[in-house]
């Protein structure tokens, strides 16, 4: 149950495009379909962003977007604004039907 | 609207034991498997424990295992978490989630505050 490996940090300027990898294994992300990202601000709740790798849930900005290859799963960001300034997280099923989570990726927009 | 709510959390010793609880509403609680995720102070999320729906299954972070119990209450539509044997590295705003499906948990509660002092 190791926990899933992203950046500890990402930074970009308003308008510009970032992404965040996930990287993990052949027993999570690489082996499932299932890997979700979270946007969490200071002192809230976390947000699902993304679900199934590539999927919005409704109400959730076309800017963001998911994607997988292999054990990496990444999140992009385009037309970044200062509302995304936040810690991201992703999560994976694994092969054990229990749920891991990265180590989160704290987002600066400059 | 979905709302889930904990209730529970507190300050506790070393080695004693506190039973956190989230009350669901806006969905078919009894249809959905249910997490709890917890956050230790400035650092990332961990995944705790989920249930499946009717109760059948749990699932457990290796940490927390033979320690904590996760039930449910589909009647009163009420999670819990009974954790034990409580230690320092417990500590952390703790998350009720209604897991969505594998890999997903797609609503969130505000979270309560389980501190473990020595």
């Amino acid at each position: 149950q190791s926990a899933l490996t992203q950046p500890a940090s990402v930074s970009g300027s308003p308008g510009q495009s970032i992404a965040i990898s996930c990287t993990g294994t052949s027993s999570d992300v690489g082996g499932y379909n299932y890997v979700s990202w979270y946007q969490q601000h200071p002192g809230k709740a976390p947000k699902l962003m993304i679900y199934d790798v590539n999927n919005r849930p409704s109400g959730v900005s076309n800017r963001f977007s998911g994607s997988k290859s292999g054990n990496t799963a990444s999140l992009t960001i385009s037309g970044l604004q200062a509302e995304d300034e936040a810690d991201y997280y992703c999560s994976s099923h694994t092969s054990t039907n229990t749920l891991v989570f990265g180590g989160g990726t704290k987002l600066t927009v400059l | 609207e979905v709302q889930l709510v904990e209730s529970g959390g507190g300050l506790v010793q070393v080695g004693g034991s506190l039973r956190l609880s989230c009350a669901a509403s806006g969905f078919t609680f009894s249809g959905y498997w249910m997490s709890w995720v917890r956050q230790a102070p400035g650092k990332g999320l961990e995944w705790v424990a989920h249930i499946k729906t009717g109760g059948s299954e749990n699932y457990y972070v290796d940490s927390v295992k033979g320690r904590f119990t996760i039930s449910r209450d589909d009647g009163k539509k009420s999670l819990f978490l009974q954790m034990n044997s409580l230690r320092a590295e417990d500590t952390a705003v703790y998350y009720c989630a209604r897991y969505g499906n594998w890999g997903r948990e797609d609503y969130w509660g505000q979270g309560t505050l389980v501190t473990v002092s020595s």
